[in-house]
């Protein structure tokens, strides 16, 4: 199956700092990726759909301008929270489609804001 | 945001035993994904289902996409120690996906 990688693997930062997290589609090409968030014991929340070369289309209640995210390549995606506080903590994932195969998840970024 | 109804939310069994689970929707699907997803780590895609009423096999594994486009079951036979983790079902349209709640399977030895 395709590879999705994604960094860092876990993050702490400050409260107020804002966090990059990278998303890359290792061995094939992605036009559209997607963001996720993971609560403790709790299924995956869509965020927003990444697309390459225009903005980002952002799930209902997910504020556009506190999480920021640029898709500049068809390899790269990239999310930032921005002002990060302890409620923004969680399990960030990213996916990407390949044609004609299912989507593929990258390992996730575990984001812990102290 | 929606989520797909996932049963059972988790299942104790011993080592050996079938697990079967299963997820509905109020809406069709394209395409029904089964994952599996361990602690820190990001879902694995298991098995993909493209057509409804296709009956698809990885290994232990089966997985069916139901008729009406509106669910789908995982069945896991003979199970071994690796298969505990969380079992996620995904419908998705126009690529997106949408999770199903989970179902967390734990083998007692």
């Amino acid at each position: 199956g395709a590879v999705v990688s994604q960094h860092p693997s876990w993050v702490i930062c400050k409260s107020g700092t804002s966090v990059k997290i990278e998303c890359r589609s290792l061995d094939f090409q992605a036009t559209t990726m997607f963001w996720y968030r993971q609560f403790p014991k709790q299924s995956l929340m869509l965020m927003a759909t990444s697309n390459e070369g225009s903005k980002a289309t952002y799930e209902q209640g997910v504020e556009k301008d506190k999480f920021l995210i640029n898709h500049a390549s068809l390899t790269l995606s990239t999310l930032t929270v921005t002002s990060a506080h302890p409620e923004d903590s969680s399990f960030y994932i990213c996916s990407a489609r390949e044609q004609g195969w299912g989507a593929f998840f990258g390992q996730g970024t575990r984001l812990t804001v102290v | 945001g929606q989520q797909l109804n996932q049963s059972p939310q988790s299942m104790f069994i011993q080592e050996g035993e079938d697990v079967s689970m299963n997820c509905t929707s109020s809406s069709i699907f394209n395409t029904w994904l089964w994952y599996k997803q361990e602690p820190g780590e990001g879902p694995v895609l298991l098995i993909a289902l493209y057509k409804a009423g296709e009956l698809t096999s990885n290994g232990r594994l089966t997985a069916q996409f139901g008729i009406t486009r509106k669910d789908s079951f995982l069945n896991i036979s003979a199970s071994i120690p690796s298969d505990v983790g969380i079992y996620f079902c995904a419908g998705q349209r126009n690529e997106k996906l949408t999770f199903g709640t989970g179902t967390r399977l734990t083998i007692i030895p």
